[in-house]
């Protein structure tokens, strides 16, 4: 089973910051890495697929890196509206398995 | 836009069964792939297991002996059930479209307590 090492657990961030979110395979998982959003009271939404494609409609200062087992979500000049809770998923063995998670504040 | 929402009882007994519902809309369930996962108080979540239209399933082996995911086309719905619960199994649960999820419900909190 390939467990995924996400961090940091927490992060506080000024608006216009650039905010770096890691995420570690105890095995190689190729480009199998998605990662997610998720805001208090609201269903979690798809933001990067397939380690770098950013999903359509999501903000370009998004963006993903990484490839094998280390992988990162970078937010450029960070908004408000981006505080949530951030989650990678590995989808390269099953069963599939997620970090645990970083919640993102805004100051 | 593919909306899911879970439905179930959010109480459920030591060594009884859990059940849960998800009713699809915005889009047919019998055209693709469906998965729940879960995230128990204060830790990270866990992919339980997904279903296809058709019916043939693919089960996180740490839940495998106790899990059973099935489909109603008809109702647009796909189900959970997960027998002889324990305290351990107190998570949120959610239901995704698709193999790696892609739209996901809201989640339901199910707690396992006498």
């Amino acid at each position: 089973e390939t467990t995924l090492t996400q961090s940091p657990a927490f992060m506080s961030a000024t608006p216009g910051d650039k905010v770096n979110i890691s995420c570690k395979a105890s095995q190689d998982i190729d480009d199998d890495m998605n990662w997610y959003q998720q805001k208090p009271g609201e269903a979690a939404i798809s933001i990067i697929q397939g380690a770098t494609t950013l999903v359509p409609g999501i903000p370009p200062r998004f963006s993903g890196s990484g490839y094998g087992t280390d992988f990162t979500l970078t937010i450029n000049n960070i908004e408000s509206e981006d505080a949530a809770y951030y989650f990678c998923l590995q989808h390269d063995t099953f069963p599939y398995s997620f970090g645990q998670g970083t919640k993102v504040e805004i100051k | 836009q593919v909306q899911l929402q879970e439905s179930g009882p959010g109480l459920v007994k030591p060594s009884e069964t859990l059940s849960l519902t998800c009713t699809v809309s915005g889009g047919s369930i019998s055209s693709y792939y469906w998965s729940w996962i879960r995230q128990p108080p204060g830790k990270g979540l866990e992919y339980i297991g997904y279903i296809s239209y058709s019916g043939s399933t693919n089960y996180n082996p740490s839940l495998e002996r106790r899990l059973t995911i099935s489909i109603d086309t008809s109702k647009n719905q796909f189900s959970l059930k997960l027998r002889s619960v324990t305290a351990a199994d107190t998570a949120v649960y959610y239901c995704a479209s698709g193999v790696v999820p892609d739209h996901w419900g809201q989640g339901t909190l199910v707690s396992v307590s006498s």
